[in-house]
């Protein structure tokens, strides 16, 4: 079967780095995306990875290993305002998406 | 412009009825989706749409039929809702042309099965 995994809930501080891990099995590869939701909105679009390697946009960035099926979203200077859910989704062979449970982040002041 | 919306935002309905959930898309995507998420799963493929005109079967079709007449409208209609169906349906659309060809969300409709 296909299975995404990544954290349930993690909490970090405001000003600080934060990892979030995604760790994905799929019949087969077509990119991985990241998507940032806010309680009770739709997921908006952070970021794509279909070639190994880091990809930065500001102050997230988003690295892939496909050998290992694994990535990892990096948040830095956390801000209030990232406090959300983290969606990890991989494009399976067929080209459709399949999505992890997301990652529920708590920022502390 | 307002890219996707959805409608109603929500809604409670009686096991049994029949419930079409709107969606409307005005940035000519080609490929177009309906999500559901319920709590401590991912989003859930119900039904897509390549390009209008044509409609396939998602992870958990059951229950749920689709259209799709023209480029910018995607019904999603419950024929005889459950209670299981109670959930957060989300719509999605992408240009379809392969690439990183990214899906764009509707704010969602929270429907009730009582």
């Amino acid at each position: 079967g296909q299975n995404i995994d990544q954290p349930t809930e993690m909490t970090a501080t405001e000003g600080a780095i934060v990892q979030i891990n995604c760790t994905y099995q799929t019949s087969g590869f077509n990119g991985l995306f990241w998507y940032q939701q806010h309680a009770g909105e739709a997921p908006t679009f952070l970021s794509y990875n279909v070639l190994d390697g880091l990809e930065e946009k500001g102050r997230f960035s988003s690295f892939l290993s496909r050998s290992k099926g694994y990535s990892y979203l990096l948040l830095k200077e956390l801000q209030m305002k990232d406090s959300a859910s983290y969606l990890c989704a991989v494009k399976d062979s067929n080209y459709q998406l399949i999505w992890g449970a997301g990652t529920k982040l708590i920022i502390k002041p | 412009i307002a890219g996707i919306t959805q409608a109603p935002t929500s809604q409670i309905l009686a096991a049994g009825r029949r419930m079409t959930l709107r969606c409307t898309q005005d940035m000519r995507h080609n490929a177009m989706y309906w999500y559901r998420q319920d709590l401590g799963l991912g989003l859930r493929l119900i039904h897509y749409s390549n390009t209008a005109g044509t409609t396939g079967k998602g992870e958990v079709p059951d229950g749920y039929s689709v259209s799709r007449a023209n480029t910018d409208d995607f019904p999603l209609t419950l024929a005889s809702a459950v209670p299981s169906q109670t959930s957060v349906y989300f719509c999605a659309s992408s240009d379809g042309t392969g690439g990183t060809d990214t899906q764009y969300f509707g704010p969602g409709t929270r429907l009730t099965v009582l």
